[in-house]
């Protein structure tokens, strides 16, 4: 089955600063990736789709700057958040389609969990 | 404008049980609906889908989901509910317009099963 890495798994960072998150699509090409955030108790909210070679098209009220989205190749979509605050604080969570595969299915990484002191 | 709703934001059956999420969905056009399950602190894993073919899907770990078309349901069903089944379960629908094909979530149905 395809597989879809996240890295890391969890993190823990100073107000301030800048994190990295790595979404790998392990054995297929994904011509498309999504972001999600997922806050305690709730669905995921979609923040943003990555396309590899092209911007990212953010959702309504999310922030491009605050949330650094670049996909430079087929099996990497990395997410950025930059100037990290508490309330960034989050499970982020991403999705990649197998083009190759019928109805674009898209699977899930197992998140990354996110906590700014 | 599609959109999903998930009937019960808390499930507790009892062990052996039926387990029955229910999820209400609204398209315009012929949707696809997906269920999935997310363990405590994982990621998200398809349990089951449907892509206009067979009305009743089955999928893994004994689940199963009827497409009504009529009463716009996509139900999850479980005949005997087990321990490991505990988790949050999410039903979502694919916007087939354009390029990106994005999921549209419903809120999801936390399911607690009894000893």
């Amino acid at each position: 089955g395809a597989v879809v890495s996240q890295h890391p798994s969890w993190v823990i960072c100073k107000s301030g600063t800048s994190v990295k998150i790595e979404c790998r699509s392990l054995d297929f090409q994904a011509t498309t990736m999504f972001w999600y955030r997922q806050f305690p108790k709730q669905s995921l909210m979609l923040m943003a789709t990555s396309n590899e070679g092209s911007k990212a098209t953010y959702e309504q009220g999310v922030e491009k700057d605050k949330f650094l989205i670049n996909h430079a190749s087929l099996t990497l979509s990395t997410l950025t958040v930059t100037s990290a605050h508490p309330e960034d604080s989050s499970f982020y969570i991403c999705s990649a389609r197998d083009p190759s595969r019928s109805h674009n299915e898209q699977f899930f990484g197992p998140g990354t969990r996110l906590t700014v002191l | 404008a599609q959109s999903v709703t998930q009937l019960g934001s808390h499930v507790s059956v009892s062990e052996g049980a039926l387990v029955l999420l229910r999820c209400n969905y609204s398209s315009s056009v012929p949707p696809y609906l997906f269920w999935y399950v997310q363990y405590p602190n994982q990621g998200l894993q398809l349990l089951l889908k449907y892509t206009s073919a067979a009305t009743l899907v089955k999928g893994i770990n004994g689940f199963e989901a009827e497409f009504k078309k009529s009463e716009t349901s996509f139900h999850l069903t479980k005949p005997s509910a087990h321990m490991s089944d505990a988790a949050e379960y999410f039903c979502a629908v694919r916007l087939n317009a354009g390029n990106n094909r994005k999921l549209i979530w419903g809120l999801g149905t936390s399911l607690a099963v009894n000893p």
